[in-house]
């Protein structure tokens, strides 16, 4: 069964610290990867995604997410945070040919000033 | 404006009733989604859709029906058989076809249920 685990759940750091947040799933065919991100009274809205190809893939605002095939893995990294990256950030997973798509528990984000 | 509409934002009702959440999409998507966002449990799957006339179980659809007969609506019954209906759902869809596509969420519906 497909399935996404995300082991941070609370996340605190300073502004300018380095991120990464942890992202494991556990189906091991064809796969898609997302990042979404839920800023405070906002929708879910797309980081990135890696479907093909180069492994490291860039995202908006800054963020950048490299997909390991060998550790079932796709962390999310951000070289230096600011106080506007608090958030909750959810990991998802599609199987190639099959819509279901499925979103890990969260991990939420709190980076003080 | 294309987008996802959820309706109502919050909703109110009593234990035993069924209630109906609505989501309406112009977006022409294929799949369509619905979530339960509770605290710490991230957004988990209740149904699916990948067509019109056709639908999936998710993890928890235990106490929910939803139907597709149109491209444009999805809409999720809660009914009494949910043992822990309150909690907040989120609509979703994107192009059908290929694994790849964006994700595009409505703005959620509060359900309480007294």
């Amino acid at each position: 069964a497909q399935s996404v685990s995300q082991h941070n759940h609370h996340v605190i750091l300073s502004e300018a610290a380095s991120l990464e947040l942890g992202c494991n799933y556990s189906y091991g065919g064809t796969v898609n990867l997302f990042w979404y991100v839920q800023y405070p009274g906002q929708h879910l809205q797309l980081l990135l995604k890696y479907f093909s190809g180069d492994p490291l893939v860039k995202g908006i605002k800054g963020f950048e997410a490299e997909f390991i095939k060998s550790k079932f893995s796709f962390n999310l990294r951000k070289p230096s945070v600011q106080w506007s990256d608090t958030a909750e950030y959810f990991c998802a997973v599609t199987n190639f040919g099959n819509e279901k798509l499925t979103f890990g528990t969260g991990t939420r984000l709190t980076i003080i000033p | 404006d294309g987008g996802i509409t959820q309706s109502p934002k919050y909703l109110f009702r009593k234990e035993g009733q069924n209630v109906t959440l609505s989501c309406e999409q112009n977006l022409n998507h294929d799949a369509m989604y619905w979530y339960r966002q509770d605290p710490g449990q991230g957004l988990r799957l209740i149904y699916y859709s990948q067509i019109v006339n056709d639908f999936q179980k998710g993890d928890i659809a235990e106490g929910y029906s939803v139907s597709r007969e149109k491209k444009e609506s999805f809409p999720l019954t809660v009914t009494s058989a949910q043992k822990n209906p309150t909690a907040f759902y989120l609509c979703a869809s994107r192009t059908g076809g290929v694994g790849n596509t964006e994700a595009f969420f409505g703005q959620g519906t509060r359900l309480t249920v007294v």
